[in-house]
């Protein structure tokens, strides 16, 4: 099974600071993976697939990069409705893995 | 506009069962794979199931292989999840998911939830 080690498992940041959270794979995925935003006591919502494909009404100060096994999203400016939890997802395949996940904590 | 609803989900006593089920609406249903999810309490996201669009494929991860069964009725454009030998670790927030594409891969759209609990 392709594990997926995401880090920092928490980030404390300000309003308007650049964010980078960083996803590793245990083996190549080419660029099958996605990001999920999920707020407490909601479902994730997709934000990029495919690597750095931004899903549609996601806005632009969001964006994923990387290929093999390694992966970034990087929130350029964060905002107020950006304090969440992100999720990594390798989906090279059916059996699909999640990182473990990071909280954006307000500074 | 894409919808997906589950429910099935309750209390249930070590050792016991329940089905879940995922109506959707608003995409062809047959066309996609659909998958379930879950989340324990306070922990992460777990991928639980997948299924093909037409059926002919099932995958499961390796903690619930031979006790829970994914199927789906494209007729009824319905999901479903038959968990059995439920054990207290699948205490969990299930979510049903579809992928953004017509086979594996990301996924577009969730589900609300619906909450398992497993307990004596």
């Amino acid at each position: 099974d392709i594990q997926m080690t995401q880090s920092p498992s928490t980030l404390s940041a300000s309003v308007g600071d650049r964010v980078t959270i960083t996803c590793r794979a245990s083996q190549s995925i080419s660029g099958w993976l996605a990001w999920y935003q999920q707020k407490p006591g909601k479902a994730p919502k997709l934000l990029i697939y495919k690597a750095s494909s931004l899903d549609s009404g996601v806005p632009s100060r969001f964006s994923g990069s990387g290929s093999g096994t390694e992966f970034t999203l990087t929130i350029s400016s964060l905002q107020p409705d950006d304090f969440a939890t992100y999720y990594c997802h390798q989906c090279d395949n059916y059996s699909g893995t999640f990182g473990q996940g990071t909280k954006v904590e307000i500074k | 506009e894409v919808q997906l609803l589950e429910s099935g989900g309750g209390l249930v006593q070590p050792g016991g069962s329940l089905r879940l089920s995922c109506v959707a609406s608003g995409f062809t249903f047959s066309t996609y794979a659909l998958s379930w999810v879950r989340q324990a309490p306070g922990k992460g996201l777990q991928w639980v199931s997948a299924i093909t669009g037409g059926g002919g494929g099932t995958f499961y991860a390796d903690s619930v292989k031979g006790r829970f069964t994914i199927s789906r009725d494209n007729s009824r454009n319905t999901l479903f999840l038959q968990m059995n030998s439920l054990r207290v670790d699948d205490t969990a927030i299930y979510y049903c998911a579809k992928s953004g594409l017509a086979v594996a891969g990301h996924f577009d759209y969730w589900g609300q939830g619906t909450l398992v609990t497993v307990s004596s």
